[in-house]
């Protein structure tokens, strides 16, 4: 079993919808989360992160995080064509140089 | 802020050949890392520098990788002899231990025939 679990996608949606995507990991001592953007043929940009639970909210983007769960999510709302990208959710230990990253969910957003 | 640079952007090499790839970090950070990118795979940290010294290394799949740091603006990733199945996008990251997460370039894509 992968540490961190992803939703491979794809996830297609109409311009304006509320993309939600999720990610899952079994290790409890992760406490730093993150959330990269990659557009094609580019590098994976930091969108967002947090630091053990709660909810962040940047713009259109909110990160979500059940650590009792588990479970961080991220939202999209009133997504736009310039969203369309994969998006990696990635998480580390307290002192810990290495991210763990899930595989990546492909979003199209369709005008 | 020109971010972390990475050259070539493409490479395409033939099976058995040196491939050299390079990158410069971000001026002030003083950890690098290298990750590997497949389909198959997702994304692989093949190895970490912190101030310029390597100090895990266990990621990287074989004894024809190599990697240097010989200071804080450039590190250079080598694979000799290069194999198809080292086809992948390589990239470069750079950060503080005080960050969250780190700033990746916009890779090399290396293609071995």
């Amino acid at each position: 079993q992968k540490e961190v679990e992803q939703d491979p996608g794809p996830l297609s949606v109409p311009e304006g919808a509320i993309v939600s995507l999720n990610c899952t990991y079994s290790n409890s001592a992760f406490q730093y989360f993150m959330w990269y953007r990659q557009y094609s043929r580019k590098g994976p940009e930091l969108l967002m992160y947090t630091y053990s639970s709660g909810n962040k909210e940047d713009g259109r983007f909110t990160a979500q995080v059940d650590k009792s769960s588990k479970y961080i999510s991220l939202f999209i709302r009133d997504s736009q064509p310039s969203d369309s990208a994969t998006y990696l959710c990635a998480m580390r230990r307290g002192n810990d140089y290495k991210l763990s990253f899930g595989a990546g969910t492909t979003v199209t957003v369709r005008a | 802020d020109a971010g972390v640079i990475q050259s070539p952007r493409h490479e395409v090499t033939e099976m058995g050949q040196e491939v050299t790839l390079r990158c410069k970090p971000i001026s002030g950070h003083n950890s690098l890392f290298w990750y590997r990118q497949t389909m198959m795979r997702g994304l692989e940290l093949l190895i970490y520098f912190n101030n310029n010294v390597p100090i895990d290394d266990s990621g990287m799949p074989e004894d024809r990788f190599s990697a240097k740091m010989p200071n804080a603006s450039f590190s250079t990733l080598k694979i000799q002899p290069s194999e198809p199945r080292d086809s992948a996008v390589y990239f470069c990251a750079s950060g503080l231990p005080s960050n969250y997460g780190y700033t990746f370039g916009s890779g090399t894509r290396l293609t071995v025939v």
